[in-house]
């Protein structure tokens, strides 16, 4: 399997402009995390899907960051208008379903920097 | 509600010697433990699991990780720490209901030569 796979790996772009990150999970994982990681506020989790359903956003920081999930094996993270302060490493993980006793698989990562 | 904390952000060992990270969770439920690392420029990758059962879990690069219960503990340890080792690693707890994983902060571990 080729893992979770992540585009682009590296996103540069400026102050508002409309930023799209992409995710393949893994074939036959049901359940699809979008994390942030940065130095100062560590692995945030932002948003996770179930069976392509958004099951806790609460993590999403706000309005202008929107996820969807239009089939099991894609999903969009956009943020509109970006901002410098959205600078970060962008994690798309993914899991079989098991209240959690599962792990989750990681992709390699979007290096987003706002300018 | 679940929480991690882990002891130290930074960790530096001398190759060879023994490596210790230290990891406490807080759960309400029966919980699933897990560590794991990041390699520079990399996502997260399992080192091990504690879902039921044995309490003393082995993983990957000779890593391993005891579950205390009544000490809500569930450190890494590895006997000797070599060069490779040097990465960022992540305890890390989920249970109940979801498939969240609650990650605590990392500790970055650093082999001295």
């Amino acid at each position: 399997d080729a893992g979770v796979i992540q585009s682009p790996r590296h996103e540069v772009t400026e102050m508002g402009q409309e930023v799209t990150l992409r995710c393949k999970p893994i074939s036959g994982h049901n359940s699809l995390f979008w994390y942030r990681q940065t130095m100062m506020r560590g692995l945030e989790l932002l948003i996770y899907f179930n069976n392509n359903v958004p099951i806790d956003d609460s993590g999403m920081p706000e309005d202008r960051f929107s996820a969807k999930m239009p089939n099991a094996s894609f999903s969009t993270l956009k943020i509109q208008p970006s901002e410098p302060r959205d600078s970060a490493v962008y994690f798309c993980a993914s899991s079989l379903p098991s209240g959690g006793a599962n792990e989750q698989f990681f992709g390699p990562g979007t290096r987003l920097t706002v300018l | 509600a679940q929480s991690v904390t882990q002891l130290g952000s930074h960790v530096s060992v001398s190759e060879g010697a023994l490596v210790l990270l230290r990891c406490n969770y807080s759960s309400s439920v029966p919980p699933y433990l897990f560590w794991y690392v990041q390699y520079p420029n990399q996502g997260l990758q399992l080192l091990l699991k504690y879902t039921t059962g044995a309490t003393l879990v082995k993983g990957i690069n000779g890593f391993e990780a005891e579950f205390k219960k009544s000490e809500t503990s569930f450190h890494l340890t590895k006997p000797s720490a070599h060069m490779s080792d040097a990465a960022e690693y992540f305890c890390a707890v989920s249970g109940g209901r979801d498939d969240k994983i609650i990650f605590g902060k990392g500790t970055r571990l650093h082999i001295l030569p």
